[in-house]
């Protein structure tokens, strides 16, 4: 399995709290992205990295933001967490583009 | 909107049929990939193709490029194999290099 890890898996929190969940990959890929995954609507893209500190945005970026600044690490921002982002957030690595993803456990986040 | 249609949206079958999911998409693409969830739990990638064919175990994974069109086959389907599968697509030009998915085929393998 590949190296790729989510932190944290679960977690609670309120509305207007911020919120970091943090992708780790031991691979060394270039590629990192970031997706929720709701009921009805599948999965879709919020962010993607293409190199440390090169990110762009998805499907559904707004009230998001991301930051990479090693190889390793890609980090996901609710600046101020909202009802609607009540998901579950999966990361996925590739080593080119396209190329397979590998997919990280998944962290589920719950806005109350 | 670039879309990716999957059919059924639902299967059950018996233990030991022949399965197969389909999987439409709208413009043109780069890669096309097929994916397993089982219930809680992760996802994990089964095939990437761009053309043709590919076969892995009971899996095989078949494209038409021309018609817009994949299917995914299990032979001797088997319970372990209840889990939704997923279609998803990289598009050709544009920005995003991420997928772009289905809304997935749950199936349940009755033993």
């Amino acid at each position: 399995d590949a190296g790729i890890t989510q932190s944290p898996r679960h977690k609670v929190t309120e509305t207007g709290t911020p919120v970091t969940l943090r992708c780790h990959q031991t691979e060394n890929h270039r590629y990192m992205y970031w997706y929720r995954q709701d009921p009805g609507h599948g999965l879709r893209l919020i962010h993607y990295s293409y190199g440390v500190k090169d990110t762009d945005k998805g499907e559904v970026s707004d009230g998001y933001s991301v930051s990479r600044s090693k190889t390793e690490d890609f980090l996901l921002t609710l600046e101020s967490a909202t009802s609607s982002q009540t998901s579950v957030y999966f990361c996925a690595i590739s080593e080119g583009a396209p190329d397979t993803q590998y997919f990280g456990p998944g962290t589920r986040l719950t806005v109350l | 909107k670039n879309e990716v249609e999957q059919s059924p949206q639902n299967l059950t079958a018996q233990e030991g049929e022949f399965i197969t999911i389909n999987c439409s998409y709208s413009v043109g693409i780069s890669a096309l990939h097929w994916l397993q969830q089982h219930p809680g739990g992760g996802i994990v990638s089964l095939f990437m193709l761009s053309s043709g064919k590919k076969k892995h175990g009971r899996l095989i994974a078949t494209i038409n490029i021309q018609e817009k069109h994949s299917s995914l086959h299990i032979t001797a389907s088997h319970p372990r194999d209840s889990a939704v599968y997923i279609c998803a697509v990289t598009y050709s030009g544009g920005g995003a290099d991420g997928l772009t998915f289905g809304k997935g085929t749950h199936l349940i393998i009755q033993p």
